[in-house]
């Protein structure tokens, strides 16, 4: 099983829909939670962090954290064009082998077309 | 605020030579973690400094080590370079361990 798994893409999503990118992950003393958007030969740029059970909200994304089922999620409502990108699930641990380690999912390309 | 500085941008390097790395991080950031991203492998860590003191090592070969010295700045080497080293290699930074990490441009590496 791999330590945190992204649904499989690429996820198309008309503009203006909500598109919905989901996350687990399997060590259960996860403690940081975030998500990383990454345009086309371009590096992850941080979006939304998430620490606590329940969903926080910035803008058009919501993210989603239920640690019992060890998993997160990220809500992009009134999709643009310009969201278009690889989105990247990041788990962060609690100390000892985790100190400073952000293990990544595989990663889910969206595409929003007009 | 400036954000992440990694330099070069890129690099051209040949079988056996090797090569150094360099991360500044964001200012009053201790952390400094490095990842290679590869379109198989996707984002792999390789290690992170605080404090001048490597406190994690991700499962790369030893010819891939770093350092961090006292202003907080990042470097990673690694010798006798080999085709499969060819990369994007990222550095992030962050106040600490667990909170926000952000990353610079990346170096892509190209290894011939």
């Amino acid at each position: 099983q791999k330590e945190v798994e992204q649904n499989s893409g690429p996820l198309s999503v008309p503009e203006g829909a909500i598109a919905s990118l989901n996350c687990t992950y399997s060590d259960r003393v996860s403690q940081s939670f975030f998500w990383y958007r990454q345009y086309s030969g371009k590096s992850p740029e941080l979006i939304m962090s998430i620490y606590s059970n329940g969903d926080k909200e910035d803008g058009r994304f919501t993210a989603q954290l239920n640690k019992a089922s060890q998993y997160v999620s990220l809500l992009i409502r009134d999709s643009q064009p310009s969201d278009s990108a690889t989105y990247l699930c990041a788990v962060n641990g609690a100390g000892g082998t985790s100190y400073g380690k952000l293990t990544f999912g595989q990663g889910t390309i969206l595409t929003v077309h007009p | 605020k400036a954000g992440v500085t990694q330099t070069p941008r890129y690099l051209i390097k040949t079988r056996g030579q090797q090569v150094t790395l360099s991360c500044s991080p964001i200012s009053g950031h201790r952390s400094v973690s490095w990842y290679q991203q590869t379109p198989g492998q996707g984002l792999q860590f390789l290690f992170e400094y605080f404090s001048e003191t490597q406190r994690n090592k991700g499962n790369f070969p030893g010819r891939f080590s770093g350092r961090q010295f006292s202003n907080s700045r990042s470097e990673m080497n690694v010798s006798t370079l080999e085709l499969g080293d060819s990369a994007l290699y990222l550095c992030a930074s962050s106040f600490t361990d667990g909170y926000e990490a952000f990353f610079g441009q990346g170096t892509r590496l190209t290894v011939v």
